[in-house]
């Protein structure tokens, strides 16, 4: 079935440095991918999407590809910043509709300064 | 725009009392809504979801549940609140035909 795996944190870096949050899916053809951002105390924040293979999702200087030949969607950032700290959720639409998203666990990312 | 609202913000109950949470969206119309529970440090679970008035799935069987009583307005409830329930709650819409969701701001239930 569909599923969605997300690296485990937390990931703690220092102010600058290079993020990677590793995604990988499973599911049925190819789907939208989305990365969501959730701020302490706040709701989630779509952050960016692709909607087919190949495509390059990226906002606020984050960046993510969908790559169908690992089925991977791995959010980067080439220089983050301590405001960046939040929780990080890879999703993909499940299959059976009703529009329903299947979350990942979610990545914990805290940078210092 | 749209703008979805959800109240109150925070939400301290006893055991064994009712519960009523209230999700509105502006904006738009015939918007399918979700109800999500996140538990401290952990992800997020779907409760229920609603293509339209009157319509409800549920996702896991539980102590809550859910009304759509208007197009755009989404109520979770229960009549005994158990420790269990304690988390936060994030109401979602989406439009009938996308995929991507747009979360409010969340509800945090705690109960002693």
């Amino acid at each position: 079935g569909d599923s969605v795996t997300q690296m485990e944190g937390p990931v703690t870096l220092s102010e600058e440095a290079f993020l990677t949050i590793n995604c990988t899916y499973t599911a049925t053809g190819y789907p939208s991918l989305f990365w969501y951002v959730q701020y302490p105390g706040e709701g989630l924040q779509l952050l960016l999407k692709a909607t087919k293979a190949d495509d390059k999702g990226s906002n606020k200087g984050f960046e993510a590809t969908y790559r169908k030949e690992t089925t991977s969607f791995h959010l980067e950032k080439g220089s983050v910043q301590v405001s960046d700290s939040a929780v990080y959720f890879c999703a993909l639409p499940f299959s059976g509709g009703y529009n329903k998203l299947i979350f990942g666990a979610g990545t914990r990312l805290a940078v210092h300064p | 725009s749209q703008t979805i609202h959800q109240w109150p913000a925070t939400l301290v109950q006893p055991v064994g009392s009712p519960l009523s949470l209230e999700c509105t969206v502006e904006g738009t119309s015939n918007p399918n809504l979700y109800w999500y529970r996140q538990a401290a440090g952990r992800g997020l679970q779907l409760l229920f979801y609603s293509v339209g008035i009157g319509q409800i799935s549920s996702e896991v069987p539980q102590n809550l549940s859910a009304s759509r009583p208007q197009d755009r307005q989404f109520i979770l409830s229960s009549k005994k609140l158990l420790l269990s329930d304690s988390g936060f709650y994030l109401c979602a819409w989406s439009f009938s035909a996308h995929n991507e969701q747009f979360f409010g701001p969340g509800t945090r239930l705690t109960v002693l």
